[in-house]
């Protein structure tokens, strides 16, 4: 069964960029998955779909400075020009034929 | 503008039953798949199933099975989720969330019902 796993922090600095990434397990690099950003006391809220080829469509109203990728099993999460607000669990999800699974979830400093 | 409005707060009893409700606005409730996702504190997100709205079939996550039973109603386009058999660790915060179409991604949430198991 497909897995994804995430690294548990990241951080970088107010204005900068950073990256991450989502890693899907062994076998499974054609597979989609979704990014979403849970800050805290607030729902979770869905960022974009990133699927195998690096192409990604995002959700209502999210900022251009967002945008996703891919390359192998590898999915990704750019965030340039970073605010304060951006600071947050982010969470990638992905599916199979019946089920969900997400990511243990990265927590975002930005400094 | 779509939405989801979920129900308010609980605070149950171990041993008891929850059943918290969802309600969607601005897209044909009928289409999309919707899913029961928690979050315990301290915890990353955990799903729990889904359920078809169109003719109602479900899937649950093995770890739920026997104990999570997922309804809708179409007339007031509302999907509800119903936990027994209540423990200190179902204590969480318990999200709706709205299917691009047949288990796929969710693109959209709801505001989340905190859940407090406590005797």
């Amino acid at each position: 069964q497909v897995a994804v796993t995430q690294s548990p922090s990241a951080s970088a600095s107010l204005g900068a960029s950073v990256k991450l990434t989502c890693t899907l397990s062994r076998g499974y690099n054609s597979y989609a998955i979704a990014w979403h950003q849970k800050q805290p006391d607030k729902g979770p809220r869905y960022l974009m779909k990133v699927n195998n080829d690096g192409s990604h469509n995002k959700g209502d109203g999210i900022p251009d400075r967002f945008s996703g990728s891919s390359s192998g099993t590898e999915r990704y999460l750019t965030i340039s020009s970073l605010q304060s607000e951006d600071e947050a669990d982010y969470y990638c999800q992905t599916w199979d034929s019946a089920d969900q699974m997400f990511g243990g979830g990265t927590k975002l400093t930005v400094l | 503008q779509v939405h989801l409005v979920q129900s308010g707060a609980e605070v149950k009893k171990p041993g008891a039953s929850l059943k918290v409700s969802c309600k969607s606005s601005g897209h044909p409730f009928t289409g999309d798949f919707m899913h029961w996702v928690r979050q315990a504190p301290g915890q990353g997100l955990e799903w729990m199933g889904w359920i078809n709205p169109s003719s109602g079939g479900t899937n649950y996550a093995e770890k739920f099975h026997g104990r999570v039973t997922m309804t809708r109603d179409t007339s007031i386009n509302t999907v509800y989720m119903d936990l027994s058999g209540l423990r200190a660790d179902d204590t969480a915060v318990y999200y709706c969330a709205k299917d691009q179409g047949g288990n796929s991604a969710f693109d959209l949430w709801g505001q989340g019902t905190l859940v407090t198991v406590s005797s």
